[in-house]
């Protein structure tokens, strides 16, 4: 059963970077099939998709958050990443990691980490 | 980027209830919709794919139609364990977007 993971602080200062990774585990990450992705949650609100990553480092982001946005992955160790900087309290959410399966008739966000939440605070 | 206008934002109901709630998409998106179930504290679980193909596992009791710009997922018997916030997911085009969620609440 794939499971994905997400890990890293749970608290960022404003004006700093915030660095997730997440680690994919009970299958591969090399799929041809696969785009890797992070959606984020601010508290009480709805679902935001950040941006994904393929195994090859091609990448999609969200034009709301492209200026501030780095996605990459080590396809050794099984993880790929999410870089934000310049933070505000406004990117206070759940971090979430998920699979996003491209293979046609069955696209889309199939598998999700648990989520992790990081507040953006002084 | 597409927009996804969800409604209702909220309903109540009760146990036994069809319930239908509805994702219209700004612009054609074929049948590239996922519908998504999310609980308290939890991450969401995918209940449709392809706006009408159910996700293993899931219960026959959900169900998904449209095509186009019009999408619909009604629950046929609401069980006590479907109390949960609902969302619609384009993946026709970059970026992905999502109706702002419905929230299924006890009656």
């Amino acid at each position: 059963q794939l499971q994905l993971q997400e890990s890293g602080p749970g608290l960022v200062k404003p004006s700093e970077t915030l660095s997730l990774s997440c680690t994919v585990s009970g299958g591969s990450i090399n799929s041809a099939s696969y785009y890797w992705a992070w959606i984020r949650q601010p508290p009480g609100k709805g679902l935001e998709w950040i941006g994904n990553i393929y195994y090859s480092g091609n990448t999609y982001y969200n034009p709301s958050l492209k200026s501030r946005v780095t996605i990459s992955v080590d396809t050794s160790r099984k993880q790929f990443f999410l870089k934000l900087n310049s933070v505000t309290a406004a990117d206070t959410a759940v971090y979430y990691c998920a699979r996003q399966s491209i293979s046609a008739r069955v696209a889309g966000l199939d598998y999700w980490g648990q989520g992790t939440l990081v507040t953006v605070s002084s | 980027d597409i927009q996804m206008t969800q409604s209702p934002s909220s309903l109540s109901a009760s146990v036994g209830d069809r319930v239908t709630i509805t994702c219209r998409a700004s612009q054609d998106i074929r049948d590239d919709l996922g519908w998504y179930q999310q609980k308290p504290g939890k991450a969401p679980e995918r209940l449709i794919y392809a706006a009408s193909s159910l996700q293993s596992g899931v219960p026959s009791r959900f169900s998904g139609s449209g095509s186009g710009t019009e999408f619909t997922l009604t629950i046929s018997s609401l069980q006590p364990e479907d109390f949960a916030a609902y969302y619609c997911l384009q993946n026709n085009r970059y970026p992905l977007t999502f109706g702002g969620g419905t929230n299924v609440e006890i009656q």
